[in-house]
Parts: C-alpha cells; sequence; structure tokens
C-alpha cells in the first residue's frame, strides 16, 4: 500500500518571501506524483505532477516540484509567495500499474501574511 | 468542458438521518471516485467505480454509507443513518479510465455537517 506524509501541517510566510512545502511518501511500487491546491470552499485543483522524464516539474502560478527518488520525496517550492497562494496544499501518489486512485496526505496549511 | 458536477453543496441534517448526494462525472470518464475529507484532513478514498462496476470500496462502511453508478455515467452516495463523525465534505472526482496519465478532476464537493 502507499501513503504519503506531509511533515508540516501549517506554514506560515511573509508576502514574497521563498516557500517549500515538504512531502514524503512510501510504495513498493512505482508511482506517479501529485501535488494539489484547496482554496476555502472549492474542490482539489491540480497544481503540478510527475509521471516521468524530467525529476523538476513545473505547474501553475509559479510552483514547481522536483522528485527524489532516493529519498521518497515530492517537495513544493515556489520563489516568491502572494496573498493569493493562501490555501490547502495536498502531496499525492498514484501507482503507475493496476487500479489507478490517488492516496493523499494530510495536507499543509499555507498561510501568507503582508 | 464541463467539469465534475456535485449536489447539493451543503446539507445538515441530525444524527440518524439518511442522506445522498450526487455526482456527474466529465462526459466519456469511465472511472469515477468518492472521496471523504473530514476537517484538517486529506480526502481519503471511500469508492472507486469503473464504469459500472466496483473497483475498490475497501474503505467504504459499508454498514451505513452505499453507492450506485447504475449508467455507468452519474453515480449517487447515500449515508444511512449518519453519525456525528459522517461530518466532512464529500467529494466527486472522475478520470479518462482511471488513469493518472489523464488527470483526475474533482467537483467542488458536498459539505456535510451532522447535528
Amino acid at each position: 500500500a502507499q501513503s504519503v506524509t506531509q511533515l508540516d501541517s501549517q506554514v506560515p510566510v511573509f508576502e514574497e518571501a521563498p516557500v517549500e512545502l515538504r512531502c514524503n511518501y512510501s510504495s513498493s511500487v512505482s508511482v506517479y506524483l501529485f501535488w494539489y491546491v484547496q482554496y476555502p470552499n472549492q474542490g482539489l485543483q491540480l497544481l503540478l505532477k510527475y509521471l516521468s522524464g524530467s525529476t523538476l516539474v513545473k505547474g501553475i502560478n509559479g510552483f514547481e516540484a522536483e522528485f527524489n527518488k532516493s529519498q521518497t520525496s515530492f517537495h513544493l517550492r515556489k520563489p516568491s509567495v502572494h496573498i493569493s497562494d493562501t490555501a490547502e496544499y495536498f502531496c499525492a501518489v498514484s501507482v503507475i500499474q493496476g487500479a489507478q486512485k490517488l492516496v493523499f496526505g494530510q495536507g499543509t496549511r499555507l498561510t501568507i501574511n503582508p | 468542458e464541463a467539469g465534475v458536477a456535485q449536489s447539493p453543496r451543503y446539507k445538515i441534517i441530525e444524527k440518524r438521518q439518511s442522506v445522498a448526494f450526487w455526482c456527474n462525472p466529465i462526459s466519456g470518464h469511465a472511472t469515477l471516485y468518492w472521496y471523504q475529507q473530514i476537517l484538517g484532513q486529506g480526502p481519503k478514498l471511500l469508492i472507486q467505480f469503473q464504469n459500472n462496476g466496483v473497483v475498490d470500496d475497501s474503505q467504504l462502511p459499508k454498514d451505513r454509507f452505499s453507492a450506485e453508478r447504475l449508467k455507468g455515467v452519474d453515480s449517487t452516495l447515500k449515508i444511512q443513518p449518519a453519525k456525528l463523525e459522517d461530518s466532512a465534505v464529500y467529494l466527486c472526482a472522475s478520470s479518462l479510465e482511471g488513469s493518472a496519465l489523464g488527470g483526475y478532476t474533482f467537483g467542488s464537493g458536498t459539505r456535510l455537517t451532522v447535528v
């Protein structure tokens, strides 16, 4: 079975500062990796995903993430955050073979302070 | 393309009552998922359909929860009777043939409050 651990439940940062949201996963088989964002009272929106190829993945809204197979990590980064980035961020995995479904981490609440 | 439609958006019921949620996936998406998101937690898969067949319902509390997708298109999730701990957002998602390559699209969810 797969599992995802998001190491920080809350991350407060100042506007225009860089941010890193950490994600580690556990799986005995190869996986795809995802980051989703959830704004208040809304559904989940895909930020980016790693399927194969380059380990540095760029997504929407200036976010990027790096897949590190040896450390089983998929940390999300943004060089300069805005107030509008305030949201809940979820890391998720999906197996490559078989019945594919998303397994989510607990989420990280990103709060941007002016 | 139209997104995943869910209704109602909000529902408040008393414990021991029953409730039903509806989901209409993106046209052509064979795979449909129901997730439960308790406040402060990540979404947890309740059930996965491939067309009108169940692929995975291992985490569905079958004594009170049921779901169907009779014609392989829209789906209904029911809770009967509801408990206080069922208060959560219920998210529906769909994908093309259950493939991560095609991506997963989520609806806005139904927020259930059990009092």
